[in-house]
């Protein structure tokens, strides 16, 4: 079975930092893109990062470009999100997706539950 | 960036109704179009992909057509268990985008 686990929201002030994990099994994870989507609360679904398979390409939404960094590492089945200078407006529940390929997003065929991050002062 | 342009928000249905949900695009998108359904405190659910395929293990009930820019979600006769958001999303070009989400609800 399909699973994603996210961890590491929690509680920050503006300005400080969190690293989120998205741990994944039941798939070849290597062999897959993976994408951090979230969702603030009440509101809808925005993208906001995606690595490639390899790890060697990341996309970035524009909001959050130079402050939130995504990795992988393959060795350990695991998806990172590493999010610096947080604003109020990143704010929301975390959720890791998974792309039916390794170089092409495309779609997102499996979701975590996600993890919120709330940053407030 | 391509906006995703969903009508309408929101829509009052009656058991065995049938539900149009339409999607529109700023731009061309191809077949690069897909649904999603998220129920309250769940993750979304894929149930349409590349306009028109069904996901694995979803009802048939659910259909999507459409190409470039203008899509449809159709459920053919609504359950209880499809009240719930549905969302469309680009996977044409980053950013990959979603619509704004159409509600349905009990009428």
């Amino acid at each position: 079975e399909v699973q994603l686990l996210e961890s590491g929201g929690g509680l920050v002030q503006p300005g400080g930092s969190l690293r989120l994990s998205c741990t994944a099994s039941g798939f070849t994870f290597t062999n897959h893109a993976m994408s951090w989507v979230r969702q603030a609360p009440g509101k809808g679904l925005e993208w906001v990062s995606a690595i490639s398979g390899g790890g060697g390409t990341t996309y970035y939404t524009d909001s959050v470009k130079g402050r939130l960094t995504i990795s992988r590492d393959n060795s350990k089945n695991t998806l990172y999100l590493q999010m610096n200078s947080l604003r109020a407006e990143d704010t929301a529940l975390y959720y890791c997706a998974k792309a039916p390929t390794p170089g092409q997003l495309l779609r997102f065929d499996c979701w975590g539950q996600g993890t919120l991050v709330t940053v407030s002062s | 960036d391509i906006q995703m342009t969903q009508s309408p928000s929101s829509l009052s249905a009656s058991i065995g109704d049938r539900v149009t949900i339409t999607c529109r695009a700023s731009q061309s998108v191809s077949s690069y179009l897909n649904w999603y359904q998220q129920k309250p405190g769940k993750a979304p659910k894929l149930l349409i992909y590349a306009a028109s395929s069904l996901q694995s293990g979803v009802p048939s009930r659910f259909s999507g057509s459409g190409s470039g820019t203008d899509f449809t979600l159709t459920i053919s006769s609504l359950q209880p268990e499809d009240f719930a958001t549905y969302y469309c999303q680009q996977g044409y070009s980053t950013p990959l985008t979603f619509g704004g989400g159409t509600k349905v609800e009990v009428k």
